[in-house]
Formats: C-alpha cells, sequence, structure tokens
C-alpha cells in the first residue's frame, strides 16, 4: 500500500459525459501528479500540482481540468467524454515534486471506461 | 510520448532463473527509476537510480545506469511466481517535473 488513495476505483459512464476522479497523496506530501494508462498510448503523464498550484503540464487534453485543494487532495475533471478516454488514470504523490531523488507514489487507480 | 524503450517487451523464466529487462531512453536525465504493475493495478516503485550512479541493489534487484548509452538495466535474481507483472522504466528528465515511462516488458515467472 502506497500511502495514495484514489476513488473511485471503477467508472463507466457514456460519452458526452463529465466524470471526477479523486486522489489522496501521501500524509507530508506537497506534489500530485495525474497520469493516464491506455493500451495505445502507454503511461502519460498529465499534468502537476504542487502546494496547490500547477507546476507542470504533459499531455492534458483541453477538455480535462485538475485542481488541488487546501488539504492537498486533488480532482481530476474529465468532460465531454469520449471512447479514446477509456483507461486507467493514475495519481502519484511525492514530498516536494522536483528534485533528483523525489520518488513518486503511485495510487491503485481510477478505471474509465465510456460507452 | 514515450522516450524509453523496454527490451524484451515480454519475457518467461522459470522460478529460481535471473531476469534480465532493459531500458534505453534518449534524453538528458536526473535520473531513471523502475516500477511494477501487476495487472491491471497501481505502479509500486521498485528502485531509483541517479544520472551520477552506475550500480544500485534492493534486495534482489540490482539496476545498472550508462548515461552514455542511455540504457539502464534490471535484474531480477533467483525470480519467484510472485515476481510475474510488468515492469517499466521511467525517467526523470533535465528539466522537466514529471516521469516519462517506457513501454514495459511483460515478465513470467513459471512456477
Amino acid at each position: 500500500d502506497s500511502g495514495v488513495t484514489q476513488t473511485p476505483k471503477h467508472l463507466i459512464t457514456a460519452t458526452g459525459q463529465r466524470v471526477t476522479l479523486r486522489c489522496s497523496p501521501r500524509s507530508g506530501d506537497l506534489s500530485v501528479y495525474w497520469y493516464q494508462q491506455s493500451l495505445d498510448q502507454g503511461l502519460q503523464f498529465l499534468i502537476q500540482y504542487y502546494n496547490g498550484e500547477e507546476r507542470a503540464k504533459g499531455n492534458i487534453l483541453e477538455r480535462f481540468s485538475a485542481q488541488q485543494f487546501p488539504d492537498l487532495h486533488s480532482e481530476l475533471n474529465l468532460s465531454s467524454l469520449e471512447l479514446g478516454d477509456s483507461a486507467l488514470y493514475f495519481c502519484a504523490s511525492s514530498v516536494a515534486g522536483g528534485p533528483p531523488t523525489d520518488t513518486q507514489y503511485f495510487g491503485p487507480g481510477t478505471r474509465l471506461t465510456v460507452l | 510520448s514515450q522516450q524509453g524503450e523496454e527490451d524484451p517487451q515480454a519475457l518467461s523464466i522459470q522460478e529460481g532463473e535471473n531476469a534480465t529487462m532493459n531500458c534505453s531512453y534518449k534524453t538528458s536525465i536526473n535520473n531513471l527509476q523502475w516500477y511494477r504493475q501487476n495487472s491491471g493495478r497501481g505502479l509500486v516503485h521498485l528502485i531509483l537510480i541517479r544520472s551520477n550512479e552506475r550500480e544500485k541493489h534492493s534486495g534482489r534487484l540490482r539496476v545498472t545506469l550508462d548515461t552514455s548509452k542511455k540504457s539502464s538495466s534490471l535484474l531480477i535474481t533467483a525470480s519467484r511466481a510472485a515476481d510475474t507483472a510488468s515492469y517499466f522504466c521511467a525517467t526523470l528528465d533535465t528539466g522537466r517535473r514529471a516521469l516519462t515511462f517506457g513501454s514495459g516488458t511483460r515478465l513470467q515467472v513459471q512456477p
């Protein structure tokens, strides 16, 4: 158990809908990362937050957005869902979010299925 | 986009044998990390090696890094059926904050 929690575990929804994925980082970690894992694209970095502020952006679509709240939990919002958005979405957390020895710890993931 | 290419894509061995997985990358890195993923589940961090290190050990794991060849290898000694999983290398590229993952090696350890 990494200490990172994600809810829900599974989500099944229809095209065009909007969903929210939630992540709670390990106690003491200030940085949260979101990754998407799909069969065709592999594991890809979406976005990072550090202590409430956006720090880095990866291959995140404009239909997707995220935020980190004062209690450091984070939410990833996916809207206007398409079939191709079906994937495993992982959250990871780290203490500081940058130094070369900063290890990222991953949550169990949310499996999103768009029908 | 994925930076790392892992080789082999799939590996099947008998319990007790050693398993070696290789990872190549393209850019300058701060560190390289190896993760394990059991089918459809979360990633478990195995080991981190910094760009100025050449070899690191953790239990039955041995990782090497050759920055001149932009490659790394993960050796699992005396493998067990419980080692069956996908293994990913991930690089923290210089100037970036997030990990770039390889395509992974699927390891099957037969009891």
